[in-house]
């Protein structure tokens, strides 16, 4: 049984440049929920897509975007990278939106803003 | 006044010893907790799900919440080296699963 997968594992890039990061979720999920974790810090949430729609966001800015694609994977891009855009951005699946449900972290993808 | 806290650490322990770790929040519409626990460089992993007042056992952990008083607390019984970690509180509300994170707890078990 697959568990979250996600790539790249590790990127670099410079100011203004924009990225795009995916996540696969674990079989039988359908939700993935985005979060952004700075050295030191607990995870924050970016945003949560369920049946390809964005269905909450966290306090984060438009640079920030979304997507789920029909076979419950997800991307997220950042454009106008920023150097406090760096962090490991995690993704976590899980099943449904009721509150309550446990959700799976994948390992992570490092990014380093130059 | 951040949404979930935690004692940042470091909490040492002695192998064998009870680790302690609370965990205090202010979302009172918060309904279901969890906590994690994250090695260095890694991403989290769950380590209890907690829904009710009172206390819920899993082998060597223990989760308690009491909602009167918005706090939450994990105790890791026979601390292991391998228990080293950052251990991580998050809260979630009834409807939707967006989880709110504290900073964590540093917990370092000394042989």
């Amino acid at each position: 049984d697959a568990g979250v997968t996600q790539s790249p594992t590790h990127l670099i890039k410079t100011r203004g440049q924009q990225v795009t990061l995916r996540c696969s979720p674990k079989s039988g999920h359908d939700t993935v929920s985005w979060y952004q974790q700075a050295l030191g810090q607990g995870p924050q949430f970016i945003f949560q897509y369920y049946e390809e729609e964005e269905r909450q966001r966290g306090n984060f800015p438009d640079r920030f975007s979304g997507h789920q694609f029909p076979n419950y994977s997800s991307e997220l891009n950042v454009n106008a990278l920023l150097l406090g855009d760096s962090a490991l951005y995690l993704c976590a699946s899980s099943l449904g939106l009721a509150g309550g449900v446990t959700q799976y972290f994948g390992p992570g993808t490092r990014l380093l803003v130059l | 006044q951040k949404e979930v806290e935690q004692n940042s650490g470091p909490l040492s322990v002695p192998e064998g010893a009870i680790a302690s770790l609370n965990c205090t929040y202010s979302d009172r519409g918060s309904q279901s907790f969890f906590w994690y626990r994250q090695y260095s460089g890694k991403s989290p992993e769950l380590i209890m799900s907690i829904y009710s007042n009172g206390d819920k056992e899993d082998g060597r952990f223990t989760a308690q919440l009491n909602k009167a008083s918005q706090y939450v607390s994990l105790l890791i019984r026979d601390s292991q080296p391998s228990d080293s970690a950052t251990y991580l509180c998050a809260g979630g509300r009834a409807a939707g699963n967006k989880l709110t994170f504290g900073g964590g707890t540093r917990v370092l078990v000394k042989p």
